[in-house]
């Protein structure tokens, strides 16, 4: 049985600070996602990583792969307050399949401080 | 933003009526999901499905059934709601097999309250 964990499960931290989410996996998978959300809202895609070694990066956030570790990173650079929301990772749990169907973490709630 | 509309946004309901959550896409994708998202377990797949009257279980089936009699249109439905299943409902679409490592896409969410 897939599962997925990240951490912390709860993140403060203070604008123009660096940090890192975590998210391990417990079986093979060739896809994870991350994702966000904003209170009350719906979840918008941010990564998506495919391979060994893949590097993702959009403004401050960059996402990387690990399959071999079954460890996913997101690493956030230099916080604004704008980042503040919950981050999710999200594996894939067909593993060479084609439905897509996903085993979410449980989420980081980030709140970054003036 | 994905053509995603989920009715209603709002419900409250009683102990032991049946429910149904209506999802509906303008995107013509082949594969649709109902999550449930609760506090402390991220998102749960309840049933997805990967054409019209082709359905299959997720990690959280119990106690809930789906449909989708049209491309467009995925139904999930609580035979008799029980207050676990206060929640809220999200769905999502993806496209074909060969657009597999595309992300899925997420409605706004259906607020699901059983008193």
């Amino acid at each position: 049985e897939l599962k997925v964990e990240q951490n912390p499960l709860f993140l403060s931290m203070q604008e123009g600070k660096n940090y890192t989410i975590y998210c391990n996996y417990s079986t093979t998978s060739d896809r994870l996602y991350w994702y966000r959300q904003d209170p009350g809202k719906s979840l918008e895609s941010l990564f998506v990583l495919l391979s060994n070694g893949a590097v993702k990066q959009e403004g401050r956030l960059m996402a990387s792969l690990d399959t071999k570790a079954r460890l996913s990173t997101l690493h956030i650079t230099a916080a604004v307050h704008d980042l503040s929301a919950t981050y999710f990772c999200a594996v894939d749990m067909s593993y060479g399949g084609a439905t897509n169907k996903l085993i979410f973490g449980t989420g980081t709630l980030l709140a970054v401080q003036p | 933003d994905a053509g995603i509309t989920q009715s209603p946004r709002h419900k409250v309901t009683e102990t032991g009526t049946p429910v149904t959550l209506r999802c509906h896409q303008t995107e013509n994708h082949r594969y649709m999901y109902w999550y449930r998202q609760d506090p402390g377990h991220g998102l749960r797949l309840i049933h997805y499905s990967y054409g019209v009257k082709d359905t299959d279980k997720g990690e959280v089936s119990d106690g809930y059934s789906v449909s989708r009699s049209k491309t467009e249109d995925f139904l999930l439905t609580l035979e008799s709601a029980t207050s676990s299943q206060t929640s809220v409902y999200f769905c999502a679409i993806s496209e074909s097999w060969r657009e597999r490592n595309q992300p899925q896409h997420f409605g706004d969410g259906t607020r699901l309250s059983i008193l």
